[in-house]
């Protein structure tokens, strides 16, 4: 069965700091690779995705993370995090072949101090 | 075009008895997945639904069950409550289509068994 490990799971830092959050999963198939955030009162909505092509895959508002598929990681960075980034941050693994499963990390929570 | 749509928004049961939460998903999505949110698990997979047939489950009791109508809308039922459901539920649409896997999410039930 796959799984994702986000080792992170509280993280504080100044406002302008570098911003890098872990995820590791294991799946010996091909996968596809999702980071999801969810600001205070609202949805969780999608930050960025890998599907294939460029292993560094930029997103919404500054984000961006790197697929090394020989290390299964798929860490999200950012060069300098706001107060506005504050939030629960969520790596995720889709599963190829069969019927398509979504697994989630259990989240890493962001606290920026301004 | 509206969002994903969750009601209702907060639940207190007992122990117990049963609950349903309904989804209606974005005009057009055709799969329904939901999702149970606790703090320190993350999000887990509970099951999909696309065209009104269960496409995948994840490894839930039988007390959890779903359903998808032909408008795609979907409803989640969890019978005999205990102690241990209390969390937030999330549906999540997608149009369906396997090349893309990109989620929309709701906001959440919020259940509390108390």
């Amino acid at each position: 069965a796959q799984s994702v490990s986000q080792h992170n799971h509280h993280v504080i830092l100044s406002e302008a700091a570098s911003l890098e959050l872990g995820c590791n999963y294991s799946y010996g198939g091909t996968v596809n690779l999702f980071w999801y955030v969810q600001y205070p009162g609202q949805h969780l909505q999608l930050l960025l995705k890998y599907f294939s092509g460029d292993p560094l895959v930029k997103g919404i508002k500054g984000f961006e993370a790197e697929f090394i598929k020989s290390k299964f990681s798929f860490n999200l960075r950012k060069p300098s995090v706001q107060w506005s980034d504050t939030a629960e941050y969520f790596c995720a693994v889709l599963s190829s072949g069969g019927y398509q499963k979504v697994t989630f990390g259990t989240g890493t929570k962001l606290q920026v101090i301004p | 075009k509206a969002g994903v749509t969750q009601t209702p928004r907060y639940l207190i049961k007992t122990r117990g008895q049963q609950v349903t939460l309904s989804c209606s998903p974005i005009s057009g999505h055709r799969s329904v997945s939901w999702y149970q949110q606790t703090p320190g698990q993350g999000l887990q997979f509970l099951f999909e639904y696309f065209s009104e047939t269960q496409r995948n489950k994840g490894n839930f009791p039988g007390r959890f069950s779903g359903r998808q109508f032909s408008n795609s809308r979907s409803e989640m039922n969890v019978s005999t409550l205990e102690l241990g459901d209390s969390a937030l539920y999330l549906c999540a649409s997608r149009t369906g289509q396997p090349q893309t896997y990109e989620q929309y999410f709701g906001p959440g039930t919020r259940l509390t068994v108390t």
